[in-house]
């Protein structure tokens, strides 16, 4: 099993820079995901690590610790349309060729002008 | 790019009804994910496929089952349907252990 930590809510101004932190405690971890999700829509995938480390992807960066089961997702130069949920998700290797993914309750970023 | 693929998109049921929600995974994804979102909540997994076979399962009540069939669609049924049911049911797919999964856009299931 899985228990995924993310803060619920946070608000940041047009233009600045917001990092969102996620903890985990896992074993068999097999990659760790973000996603945005728009209200009633799909989750879209933002990026993906699985080694330490950052990953960059234009405004977005993303970076992993194993060590300390932590992450955070790094916006830049935020937009309005930056408004939505963020989704933490940790893929779990549970043996005999079976993988489970399972989301955090999410981040809701509220970005104001 | 072909993506997830669900169907229906919105679905319409009374209590104790039944319903089935289908999933076309990305061509050569060979893993299927389902999930169930209700409102203001995080998507709760209820079970997932690799290669035709049950993977891992999730929160799924016993009213529900699924499938993947032979051209790697996959389909969730479910029976006795409750107001509970009410949810947003997001199908994903990825290869196996690699990279990423897609979500479809889902299929809102409203039960009265």
């Amino acid at each position: 099993g899985q228990n995924i930590d993310q803060p619920t809510e946070m608000t940041a101004t047009e233009g600045a820079i917001v990092q969102i932190n996620c903890t985990y405690q896992t074993s068999g971890f097999n990659g760790l995901f973000w996603y945005q999700q728009h209200a009633g829509e799909a989750p879209t995938f933002l990026s993906y690590n699985v080694l330490d480390g950052l990953e960059e992807k234009g405004r977005f960066s993303s970076f992993l610790s194993r060590s300390k089961g932590y992450s955070y997702l790094l916006l830049k130069e935020l937009q309005m349309k930056d408004s939505a949920s963020y989704l933490c998700a940790v893929r779990e290797y549970s043996g005999a060729g079976s993988y489970q993914l399972t989301f955090g309750k999410g981040t809701k970023l509220s970005v104001i002008p | 790019a072909a993506g997830v693929i669900q169907s229906p998109r919105h679905l319409i049921k009374e209590k104790r009804e039944t319903a089935t929600l289908k999933c076309y995974p990305i061509p050569r994804h060979d893993t299927v994910y389902w999930y169930q979102q209700g409102p203001g909540q995080d998507p709760q997994f209820l079970i997932s496929f690799y290669e035709k076979m049950q993977s891992d399962k999730g929160s799924i009540p016993d009213r529900f089952s699924a499938q993947q069939f032979s051209d790697y669609h996959s389909e969730l049924n479910m029976s006795s349907l409750e107001l509970g049911d009410s949810a947003l049911y997001f199908c994903a797919s990825s290869v196996r252990g690699l990279g990423e999964a897609f979500f479809g856009q889902g299929t809102r299931l409203t039960v009265v």
